[in-house]
């Protein structure tokens, strides 16, 4: 079985600070994770992924994640926040080699405030 | 350009009167997939196909029935749609291949759905 857990429901930050928004998983094996973000009206677009390689994965508009595995972590994060970063974010995982079917977490609220 | 077509994007509709959403992929995906986002719920994935004439039910399939007749369209039917499908409507598609968009997600734009 596999799982993802995102803890907040909402995170709130001021422009120009760091933003963390929380990702834990569970799966019986290696993870591929991945954060998508929701623009109020639009569908979910995909930010970045962590297959294997680099623990620390770059993604778009400045956002980056970084795989733990010992923590069962992929908290994405942004040096500076903006107003327009303001949106839902989904992290998801599958199972390597598993079913190819990934599990979505509940999605978290990012309000930058300026 | 990489898309996933989906339609109607919005629809109101009364109870019991069958309604399709269609969905188009151009990406030659192999794996489709329907979702509905519900206010403190996120996603629940209701149907999904892993190749033509594939399919299987997800955690919420109940009240929804899709086909999968060619690679590309995935639609999704409500035969006698009831006011708890009123939702917002996602389909997906992915490929499993090793490249550089290999397992990455593509989301249509949404279906918002009223059922009255």
């Amino acid at each position: 079985a596999q799982s993802v857990a995102q803890p907040e429901d909402q995170v709130n930050v001021a422009e120009g600070n760091p933003l963390t928004v929380k990702c834990t998983y569970s799966v019986s094996g290696n993870p591929y994770l991945f954060w998508y973000v929701q623009y109020p009206n639009r569908g979910l677009q995909f930010l970045l992924k962590y297959i294997t390689g680099d623990n620390l994965v770059k993604g778009s508009y400045g956002f980056e994640a970084e795989f733990n595995k010992s923590q069962t972590s992929f908290h994405l994060k942004k040096p500076s926040a903006l107003v327009s970063d303001s949106a839902l974010y989904f992290c998801a995982v599958r199972l390597e080699g598993g079913s190819y079917i990934p599990t979505f977490g509940r999605g978290t609220s990012l309000i930058v405030h300026p | 350009e990489a898309q996933v077509t989906q339609n109607p994007r919005y629809l109101i509709t009364v109870t019991g009167k069958k309604l399709t959403v269609t969905c188009s992929q151009n990406m030659n995906h192999e794996y489709m997939s329907w979702y509905r986002q519900d206010p403190g719920l996120g996603l629940r994935q209701i149907y999904y196909s892993m190749n033509v004439e594939v399919t299987d039910k997800g955690d919420v399939p109940e009240g929804y029935k899709v086909s999968r007749k060619e690679k590309r369209n995935f639609p999704l039917i409500l035969e006698s749609p009831s006011p708890n499908q009123t939702s917002l409507y996602f389909c997906a598609s992915t490929s499993f291949g090793q490249g550089e968009n290999g397992n990455t997600i593509y989301f249509g734009e949404g279906s918002w759905l009223t059922v009255v």
